[in-house]
């Protein structure tokens, strides 16, 4: 069965950087784009970058350009995010998310999530 | 890369039908026949309900059902159960690879 497991979250201050993973199993992860989607505690679900299933491609929201940098492993099926230069608005609990089997816009998977508080 | 706009709750009672609605603009619900819905409960990771504005996934029951107007797209529960009380997320392709959700939808199943 799919499972995507998130990890390293934690509390950082702002300013400071935090890489997250989230590792896969169950499917082929080489097939398939993954995205990260985040949400911010009591809030709605914001989405917050894509990579193809190569690598080649990356593509970020706005809130997050030039800040965070998606990437992937495909030999280690593990998916990261490099987040720099965080900011108090950039806690929230971060999902990783397959590219659906059936159609590439939407997400079938979801993991548990890791939440990532910036704090003084 | 604005939210999609959805109704911050809605009611209904068990075997009754609910719709949801998620209006967006020209450039995303509009503009691509790619909305997808997610249910999430309390404390869990959103699960995939509806995608391509009308297609149920498997195992989806056939309760949950999407449909799209011009920059409208809606979710309809029929026969609504108390396990259908959650948090409901439209979210639309927006063009040039990025996707935009909507604000949530919190279900109350009374």
């Amino acid at each position: 069965q799919v499972q995507l497991v998130e990890s390293g979250g934690g509390v950082v201050q702002p300013g400071r950087s935090l890489r997250l993973s989230c590792t896969a199993s169950g499917f082929t992860f080489s097939d398939y784009g993954m995205h990260w989607v985040r949400q911010a505690p009591g809030k709605g679900l914001e989405w917050v970058a894509v990579i193809s299933y190569d690598g080649n491609y990356k593509y970020y929201a706005d809130s997050v350009k030039g800040r965070f940098t998606i990437s992937r492993d495909n030999s280690m099926n593990t998916l990261y995010l490099q987040m720099d230069s965080l900011s108090a608005e950039d806690t929230a609990v971060y999902y990783c998310a397959k590219e659906d089997t059936n159609s590439s816009f939407s997400f079938d998977y979801w993991g548990q999530g890791t939440l990532v508080t910036v704090s003084s | 890369q604005s939210a999609l706009t959805q109704p911050a709750s809605v009611s209904g009672s068990p075997g009754q039908s609910i719709t949801i609605s998620c209006t967006g603009t020209s450039s995303d619900v509009g503009s691509y026949n790619l909305v997808s819905w997610y249910q999430q409960h309390p404390g869990k990771a959103p699960k995939l309900m509806i995608y391509e504005d009308s297609k149920r996934p498997s195992g989806i029951s056939n309760r949950f059902s999407g449909s799209k107007s011009v920059n409208t797209a809606s979710l309809t529960i029929s026969g609504l159960q108390a396990e259908d009380e959650a948090d409901y997320y439209c979210c639309s392709y927006a063009g040039s690879t990025t996707w935009v959700f909507g604000g949530g939808t919190k279900l109350t199943v009374l």
